[in-house]
């Protein structure tokens, strides 16, 4: 079983549609949590990031971590074209940068207009 | 936020070659940068950390014989793909912890935009 689980798409929408992005892991130490965005043949950029369970909102965005069930989400709310990119989740045992990032294989999203 | 560059961007060598590839922080330090590998459509994999002044620490399945990295300042990290071959072909991106972010408990990951290395 793969550490971090994450459906590759592609994943298409209508403008305006609210997107639900997923992920699965299976070790329990992780205890943050990361939504990254990358564009093709880029470096990823953080979106947001939550420490152990529960909610974030950042604008349209909202991340949900549920560690009882090892589920991580991302929703998109009234989604744009600019949002077309690939989501990558992203997990680590510790906040402080000492360690390297687990990710999953990322998410081809693709808002038609 | 943070900038972290990459050079070269693109790299096309001849199998039996080596190749480096350098990671700068442009405007913090970093005792810590992480180097990753990303093959079309899988994820991100971890490779290496590296650590200013000392041996880098490799993941498991990562040859450190061919995948030599220096971390010689606080800003500077490089990778050498040592002896090329074309199954070495991918992505190669770094990455570096920033400081004093508003959450003390948090230091976000700043990705450099990559180097798209091609072996022939």
């Amino acid at each position: 079983q793969k550490e971090v689980e994450q459906d590759p798409g592609p994943l298409s929408v209508p403008e305006g549609a609210i997107v639900s992005l997923n992920c699965t892991y299976s070790n329990s130490a992780f205890q943050y949590f990361m939504w990254y965005r990358q564009y093709s043949r880029k470096g990823p950029e953080l979106l947001m990031y939550t420490y152990s369970s529960g909610n974030k909102e950042d604008g349209r965005f909202t991340a949900q971590v549920d560690k009882s069930s090892k589920y991580i989400s991302l929703f998109i709310r009234d989604s744009q074209p600019s949002d077309s990119a690939t989501y990558l989740c992203a997990m680590s045992f510790s906040g402080g940068g000492a360690d390297g990032l687990t990710f999953g294989k990322g998410t081809h999203l693709i808002i038609q207009p | 936020g943070a900038v972290v560059s990459q050079h070269p961007s693109r790299v096309i060598c001849k199998s039996g070659t080596s190749v480096k590839i350098e990671c700068r922080s442009l405007d913090f330090q970093a005792t810590t940068m992480f180097w990753y590998r990303q093959f079309p459509k899988k994820s991100l994999m971890l490779m290496a950390t590296s650590n200013e002044g000392s041996k880098a620490t490799y993941e498991q399945g990562v040859e450190k014989d061919k995948f030599l990295i220096n971390h010689a300042s606080l800003t500077l990290s490089t990778l050498t793909v040592t002896s090329a071959h074309p199954e070495d072909s991918s992505f190669y991106i770094c990455s570096a912890p920033g400081t004093g972010g508003i959450d003390y408990l948090y230091n976000e990951q700043f990705f450099g935009p990559g180097t798209r290395l091609t072996v022939l």
